[in-house]
């Protein structure tokens, strides 16, 4: 069965300083790999999927299949930063005859201080 | 943007009582599921449903869980006889079809069994 491992539940940085926040998934195959925010009251959002290859509010992660990690990455934090942080998975689609759950990390809380 | 709503916010209930919790999926999305988060860990997947039918269940989807579409807006996730270990956080999900789009996420309800 897939998992996905998110080693720190908290991560405390000052504001602009590099954040890098871990996550490492097994699975044998293509997975989609995604990182969720939920800010504090709010729902969870999905904030960058690796196929996209994009760059979102400065995060960026890369999908490394040789590690089996999907690191999420910000060059310089800012308070609004503050946030919790999940990874997740889903399989290829079809795979499980559609349906695409994801499997979510035990989260890292990201705090910014000042 | 159109959201995911889900209501009630907050549902206390006691041991054996059954509850329903409802979700508004984004009108034109075509998967759904429901997730739950038990305080301190992580979101689990708990169903998915497409077609009017369960695409996939997890294990902890047993009998005393059922899901519903019964009116094409609505989506219900049904517990008929609750137990102190369903207190959690229950997230519902809509995603429009396979592709580059993402799950959308209500923002909870918080089932408290007493």
């Amino acid at each position: 069965a897939q998992r996905v491992t998110q080693p720190e539940k908290l991560l405390s940085v000052f504001k602009g300083a590099p954040v890098e926040l871990k996550c490492n998934y097994s699975y044998s195959g293509s997975p989609e790999l995604f990182w969720y925010v939920q800010y504090s009251r709010q729902r969870l959002q999905l904030l960058l999927r690796h196929i996209s290859r994009e760059s979102i509010k400065g995060f960026t992660a890369d999908l490394n299949k040789g590690e089996t990690s999907f690191h999420l990455k910000k060059p310089f934090a800012q308070e609004e930063d503050s946030a919790m942080y999940y990874c997740a998975l889903s399989l290829p689609w079809g795979l499980t005859g559609g349906g695409n759950k994801l499997t979510f990390g035990t989260g890292t809380q990201l705090k910014v201080e000042l | 943007e159109p959201e995911v709503t889900q209501t009630p916010s907050h549902q206390v209930t006691q041991m054996g009582q059954e509850v329903i919790l409802r979700c508004v999926p984004i009108s034109n999305h075509l998967y759904f599921y429901w997730y739950r988060q038990i305080l301190g860990q992580k979101v689990e997947f708990l169903v998915s449903f497409y077609n009017n039918e369960i695409s996939e269940k997890s294990e902890i989807f047993d009998d005393q869980f059922s899901v519903e579409r019964p009116d094409g807006s609505n989506f219900t996730l049904k517990i008929r006889s609750t137990k102190l270990e369903d207190s959690a956080m229950y997230f519902c999900a809509s995603y429009s079809s396979r592709g580059a789009d993402t799950q959308y996420f209500g923002p909870g309800t918080r089932l408290t069994v007493l």
